[in-house]
């Protein structure tokens, strides 16, 4: 089955710990997102890269960082600098070029929380 | 920039009832329009989507939407709710040339027996 898998369903860190999200696709998708989820405030975009070894700044991307060093992986570090990053994280991916227009599928989700 | 909207953060309606969720958007160019579906704990599911084909578009589990141009709407109904259609829809543009997702805040749906 193809799909975008996210590991861990949930994650709990100390305040100060790195602490990095796995997403992985093998829908052979070139683009990849991060969201952020909030209570009352949808999603906001973290990061994205629409090719290997390059990647995008989006809305929020103040304390977190981002690697795409192959198609299929795109791994998020939450890092100590992030001031509140208790939230549900939502990996997605998508075609580019010619089907620019098709949708972003999204993986199940990641839940961190920070104590 | 472009931006959506979407009235009402939760939306209450009786089984059987029709489900109206309004979403209004605003692009400078003529979008790419699509409704998400996403059950508590879980991502987020694609129920329809709008690519400038017919401004009536119909998706999964009994649902459509109607992109107004005129209105710069984009609201999704179903025409008779059921238990399972409890959930929180998120309404969404993309620019026909980019590749980045604006997504309104999101309409909680409860459905009461």
């Amino acid at each position: 089955d193809g799909g975008i898998t996210q590991s861990p369903k949930y994650l709990f860190r100390k305040e100060g710990q790195n602490v990095t999200l796995s997403c992985e696709q093998n829908l052979n998708h070139d683009a990849m997102y991060w969201y952020r989820q909030d209570p009352g405030q949808g999603l906001r975009l973290i990061y994205y890269s629409q090719i290997v070894n390059d990647f995008q700044k989006g809305d929020i991307a103040e304390g977190y960082s981002v690697s795409r060093e192959k198609k299929e992986s795109f791994p998020l570090t939450v890092t100590s600098a992030q001031k509140n990053p208790t939230a549900f994280y939502l990996c997605a991916s998508k075609i580019t070029g010619t089907r620019a227009y098709n949708e972003q599928f999204f993986g199940p989700g990641t839940r961190l929380t920070v104590l | 920039a472009q931006s959506v909207t979407q009235l009402g953060s939760h939306v209450s309606v009786s089984e059987g009832a029709l489900v109206l969720l309004r979403c209004n958007y605003s692009s400078s160019v003529p979008p790419y329009l699509f409704w998400y579906v996403q059950y508590p704990n879980q991502g987020l599911q694609l129920l329809l989507k709008y690519t400038s084909a017919a401004t009536l578009v119909k998706g999964i589990n009994g649902f459509e939407a109607e992109f107004k141009k005129s209105e710069t709407s984009f609201h999704l109904t179903k025409p008779s709710a059921h238990m399972s259609d409890a959930a929180e829809y998120f309404c969404a543009v993309m620019q026909a040339a980019g590749n980045k997702l604006t997504f309104g805040g999101g309409t909680r749906v409860l459905v009461k027996p």
